[in-house]
């Protein structure tokens, strides 16, 4: 069993619709938890950013961890093409390694 | 976040060369450098972890010979890949850090290698 479990995708949205993408992860050790967004060829770039349980908002983007369920979601409203990526979800302990999801291609169809 | 820059964005190289990638942290002085290595359609794998100045950390199944790494200031590590081999075409990305904190990381623009 991977330490952090998500699914591939694609996922395919239509533009304006809300996106929820999600892990799982089975160290119940992790304590930080990050969304990364990847486009095609290009490093992935930091969007959201959680420390333990919560949610965190920032612009269209909502980050959620439920601890209890090790889960994690990232919601993005109004979804637009320009949202077309990979989304990579990452969480680590303190002071060790990240450790990543594989990704999730979206696709927000115009 | 951190201004990360990496050279060259993309190489070519015939089987048995040696390829050097540059990383750069262009705006804060990084005293840990992550390199991380993703093939197609699969995740970030962390390859290795450099301290500047000293030697750097491979993770397991990482042949430190062959994935040489140098972090010889803040501001700039190479990862030479010595001896290329196709199965070591990959996408190549650095991520600096401050101190041997990992929760939050930026990374590198990558770079991809084709090994023919």
């Amino acid at each position: 069993q991977k330490e952090v479990e998500q699914d591939p995708g694609p996922l395919s949205v239509p533009e304006g619709a809300i996106v929820s993408l999600n892990c799982t992860y089975s160290n119940s050790a992790f304590q930080y938890f990050m969304w990364y967004r990847q486009y095609s060829r290009k490093g992935p770039e930091l969007l959201m950013y959680t420390y333990s349980s919560g949610n965190k908002e920032d612009g269209r983007f909502t980050a959620q961890v439920d601890k209890s369920s090790k889960y994690i979601s990232l919601f993005i409203r109004d979804s637009q093409p320009s949202d077309s990526a990979t989304y990579l979800c990452a969480m680590s302990v303190y002071g060790n390694k990240l450790v990543f999801g594989a990704g999730t291609i979206l696709r927000v169809k115009s | 976040g951190a201004v990360v820059s990496q050279h060259p964005s993309w190489v070519i190289c015939k089987s048995g060369t040696s390829v050097k990638i540059e990383c750069r942290s262009l705006d804060f002085q990084a005293t840990t450098m992550f390199w991380y290595r993703q093939f197609p359609k699969q995740s970030l794998m962390l390859m290795a972890t450099s301290n500047e100045g000293s030697k750097a950390t491979y993770e397991q199944g990482v042949e430190k010979d062959k994935f040489l790494i140098n972090h010889a200031s803040l501001t700039l590590s190479t990862l030479t890949v010595t001896s290329a081999h196709p199965e070591d075409s990959s996408f190549y990305i650095c991520s600096p850090g401050k101190d041997s904190l990992k929760e939050t990381q930026y990374f590198g623009p990558g770079t991809r290698l084709l090994v023919l």
